[in-house]
């Protein structure tokens, strides 16, 4: 039982380029999420998948697109990546219906675009 | 003003002191109320939860929730060199499919031995 599981770690893109990130989940969940984390700003929501086959904005979705593959799996694509976009990035997953409404974090990418 | 106000930090302490870590907010709809732990260079993981009012204990760990005040407080008890971490708070006003919760900035916790 991996949780959440993200690729890659790390990762430097020039301007202009695109790539995709990868998350995928082994607990069976609904709903799975991508955030960005700067220093000083927390966790920000860029997207978020509340079950497969739909996906919602979230507060700073400029820049990304998304795609619920299927149940387990919820990948982060920017298109023409950008200074800004420089961040690490989080996945994570949550069982609907829980009593405790516990996201599980994945560990991470550290995104750096020159 | 931000939704959920956590004071960044770091906050440095002696190992054994007691640790009080806070955050206020003014969305008076929030019920579900979390704590994460950060390592460094890691993802958060799930410490506390709290539905509504009141304590939750959990062996060193304590969560606190004041609706009236908005104010939600952690204190960890005999604190110890592995507590160092950022903690973030987080809140929910719903539950289900709609469960967007929001986070605080985190403080960052220094346990010196």
């Amino acid at each position: 039982n991996a949780g959440v599981t993200q690729t890659p770690k790390f990762q430097v893109l020039k301007t202009g380029q695109s790539m995709t990130l990868q998350c995928a989940q082994d607990m069976n969940h609904n709903s799975m999420y991508w955030y960005r984390q700067d220093p000083g700003m927390g966790l920000r929501l860029i997207y978020y998948s509340a079950s497969e086959g739909t996906t919602d904005k979230g507060e700073v979705p400029n820049g990304y697109n998304v795609s619920r593959l299927n149940k387990r799996e919820f990948s982060l694509r920017l298109e023409s990546a950008a200074p800004s976009q420089t961040s690490v990035y989080f996945c994570a997953s949550r069982a609907q219906g829980t009593g405790a409404d516990t996201q599980y974090f994945g560990p991470g990418t550290r995104l750096t675009v020159l | 003003q931000k939704e959920v106000e956590q004071d960044p930090g770091p906050l440095s302490v002696p190992e054994g002191a007691i640790v009080s870590l806070n955050c206020t907010y003014s969305n008076s709809a929030f019920q579900y109320f979390m704590w994460y732990r950060q390592y460094s260079r890691k993802g958060p993981e799930l410490l506390m939860y709290t539905y509504s009012s009141g304590n939750k204990e959990d062996g060193r760990f304590t969560a606190q929730v004041d609706k009236s005040s908005k104010y939600i407080s952690l204190f960890i008890r005999d604190s110890q060199p592995s507590d160092s971490a950022t903690y973030l708070c987080a809140m929910s006003s719903a539950s289900g499919g709609s469960y967007i919760p929001t986070f605080g900035r985190g403080t960052s916790l220094i346990v010196h031995p």
